[in-house]
């Protein structure tokens, strides 16, 4: 169980480009989803928690404009790069957890977003 | 906020050894501590967790143990096998699996046979 999906894997694009990531948790219903950027070498920097129904609760530094969050339902969060240029290069990680008192997050397979 | 530190940052052992990676947070608050392992290029998966009303938690040849006081964690991999060798993350969450962890900056284990 708890089986989070990321789609896609890999993406690589023009600079300028507009990029959507989507994130589904595939057998249970996830109230909060949350958003991971990782440089190489590097650990998970959280960028934003995503919330259904509501509206993303970003972290410092990270640019609400730029990384537009969308989760419109209980299964499905979306992240599009907007104008994404090479220094937005990055792997890009989803999770999920249940949400029902501490119990892990579960990790999407990540998307490797690479801008020439 | 939640700060966790992570040492060592690179860990080399022979087949057949233990393993021992430390952490370190410091909000009081937290609760909840999950070790992740990742390999390259993949997700990470966790492994094993532990929560604040619990000391000590064993699974197979891997263990966490937690000090509130000191507020330090720490897991254990024993009889280590060359596909342990991953980047092991720690983390810290102020109320539970629900809420945003705050990760360590990795220990990278290569199990040497």
């Amino acid at each position: 169980g708890a089986v989070v999906s990321q789609h896609p894997s890999w993406v690589i694009c023009k600079s300028g480009t507009s990029v959507k990531i989507e994130c589904r948790s595939l057998d249970f219903q996830a109230t909060t989803m949350f958003w991971y950027r990782q440089f190489p070498k590097q650990s998970l920097m959280l960028m934003a928690t995503s919330n259904e129904g509501s509206k993303a609760t970003y972290e410092q530094g990270v640019e609400k404009d730029k990384f537009l969050i969308n989760h419109a339902s209980l299964t499905l969060s979306t992240l599009t790069v907007t104008s994404a240029h090479p220094e937005d290069s990055s792997f890009y990680i989803c999770s999920a957890s249940l949400g029902i008192g501490n119990q892990p997050q579960h990790f999407g397979d990540g998307t490797r977003l690479s801008i020439l | 906020g939640e700060n966790v530190e992570q040492h060592p940052s690179t860990l080399s052992v022979q087949e057949g050894d233990s393993a021992v990676i430390k952490c370190t947070y410091s909000d009081s608050a937290s609760n909840y501590f999950p070790w992740y392992k990742q390999e390259l290029g993949k997700r990470p998966q966790l492994i094993i967790d532990i929560r604040s009303n619990v000391g000590e938690k064993k699974d197979q040849r891997i263990a966490v143990t937690l000090n509130k006081t000191a507020k330090h964690f720490s897991l254990h991999i024993t009889e280590t096998q060359p596909e342990d060798s991953a980047v092991y993350f720690c983390a810290a969450s102020p109320t539970g699996g629900s809420e945003k962890l705050v990760f360590g900056k990795g220990t990278k284990l290569t199990v040497n046979p």
